[in-house]
Order: structure tokens, then C-alpha cells, then sequence
């Protein structure tokens, strides 16, 4: 079975700062590995995915995650945070392209000026 | 914690027909579920927003008419996919939003549609 852990429920950290959302998993095969944002009364939005290749992905809005195989993580980073990105962040994972996502249960992301 | 489920987990049809698929908040109430499609090797697409005695938003490009969804109880919500052809097969994921301390969304296990 496959799973994902978002350890923490909320990050707080001040605008410029850089920020952390972090993100273990457990999967047997190589893994697929997605970070969503929700803004509120919306739906998710993608930010980025690892497949394959380098470890260090980028994605939208600033954010960049890094996939690291040893440790089973795929934390979210963005080197200066702003106000307008508090929301709520999901990882996901699957196996392969032919299983379905699982989420984590999602981190609240709060920047304060 | 809340939970979330999905019945079925897994449903082959013959092209033309129709599918309903269910949507359940266990625990809580959700005033506002959504639901997605997975594609192969791609994220998820967001269909609709469904709100609770409301009509669904639908995101662009997704048809109304084929994907109807009726959200009538603070905890069900379900996705008819009608006249289903092939290119319809994914896995249809749905989530409900929890409001609360804890203000977040739960994410059902997924159905896996076959057309064929």
C-alpha cells in the first residue's frame, strides 16, 4: 500500500522568510510525487511533480520541492514566502502511472507580514 | 479523523451507457465537495465544485451535460457520467471539505472507470 505524511498541521513563518512544507511518503516501486495548493472555497491546483530525473524540481509560483530517495521525502520550498501564498498544501503520491493518488492530510501554510 | 468514501472502488461498463458514482463524508458534514479526474502520468483535473442543495461549478472545458452532479445531502454527493465512451475511462477521485479547527479537505479512495 502507498501513503503519504504530512507531519505537520500548520507552518507559520514571516513574509521573506523561506518556508518548508514537509512531506514523507512510503510506496513499493519508484514513486510518482505531486504537491497541490488549495486557496479557499477552491479546488486543488497543481504546483509540480516528480517523475524522474533531477532531484530538485520547480514549479509554479516560486516553489520547488526535493525529491530525496533515502530519506523518503519530498518537501515544498520556496526560498522567500509571501503573504498571497497561505493556503493549504497536499502531497500526493502514486506508484506508477496506472495507480491512484494518495494524499496527505494536507499542511496549512500561514505567512504573516 | 474524517473519512471519506467512494462506492464503487472499481466499475466496468459498456461504451453508451451510464455510471453513477457516490461520494460519502462519513463523519462530518461537507457543505462543499469536489470532484476530480486523474489522468495517466498527469495530476488531477479539477470537474466541478459541488455545493450542497446548489447547482455544481464546472471548470472550463468539462461538459455539463455528460458529468452530472447532484450534491443532495451534506454528506453525499454523486457523479453521473453519462453516455460513457472509451476516452471517459480514468480514476474520478472526490474530496470534502471539512470546515473547523482543523479547515481542511478529505480525499475519498478513488473510482476506477473501464469503458469499453
Amino acid at each position: 500500500a502507498q501513503s503519504v505524511a504530512q507531519p505537520e498541521d500548520q507552518v507559520n513563518v514571516a513574509e521573506g522568510n523561506p518556508l518548508t512544507v514537509k512531506c514523507t511518503y512510503s510506496v513499493s516501486g519508484n514513486p510518482y510525487l505531486f504537491w497541490y495548493v488549495q486557496y479557499p472555497n477552491r479546488g486543488l491546483q497543481f504546483l509540480l511533480k516528480y517523475i524522474t530525473g533531477d532531484n530538485l524540481v520547480k514549479g509554479s509560483y516560486g516553489f520547488e520541492a526535493e525529491f530525496n530517495k533515502s530519506q523518503t521525502s519530498f518537501h515544498l520550498k520556496k526560498p522567500s514566502a509571501l503573504v498571497s501564498d497561505s493556503a493549504l498544501y497536499f502531497c500526493a503520491v502514486t506508484v506508477n502511472a496506472g495507480n491512484m493518488l494518495t494524499f496527505g492530510g494536507g499542511t496549512r501554510l500561514m505567512v504573516k507580514p | 479523523g474524517a473519512v471519506v468514501s467512494q462506492h464503487p472502488s472499481r466499475v466496468i461498463c459498456k461504451s453508451g451507457t451510464s455510471v453513477k458514482i457516490e461520494c460519502r463524508s462519513l463523519d462530518f458534514q461537507a457543505t462543499t465537495m469536489f470532484w476530480y479526474r486523474q489522468f495517466p502520468k498527469q495530476s488531477l483535473m479539477l470537474m466541478a465544485t459541488s455545493n450542497e442543495g446548489s447547482k455544481a461549478t464546472y471548470e472550463q472545458g468539462v461538459e455539463k451535460d455528460k458529468f452530472l452532479i447532484n450534491h443532495a445531502s451534506l454528506t453525499l454527493s454523486t457523479l453521473t457520467v453519462t453516455s460513457a465512451h472509451p476516452e471517459d475511462s480514468s480514476f474520478y477521485i472526490c474530496s470534502a471539505h471539512k470546515t473547523g479547527a482543523r479547515d481542511t479537505q478529505y480525499f475519498g479512495p478513488g473510482t476506477r472507470l473501464t469503458v469499453l
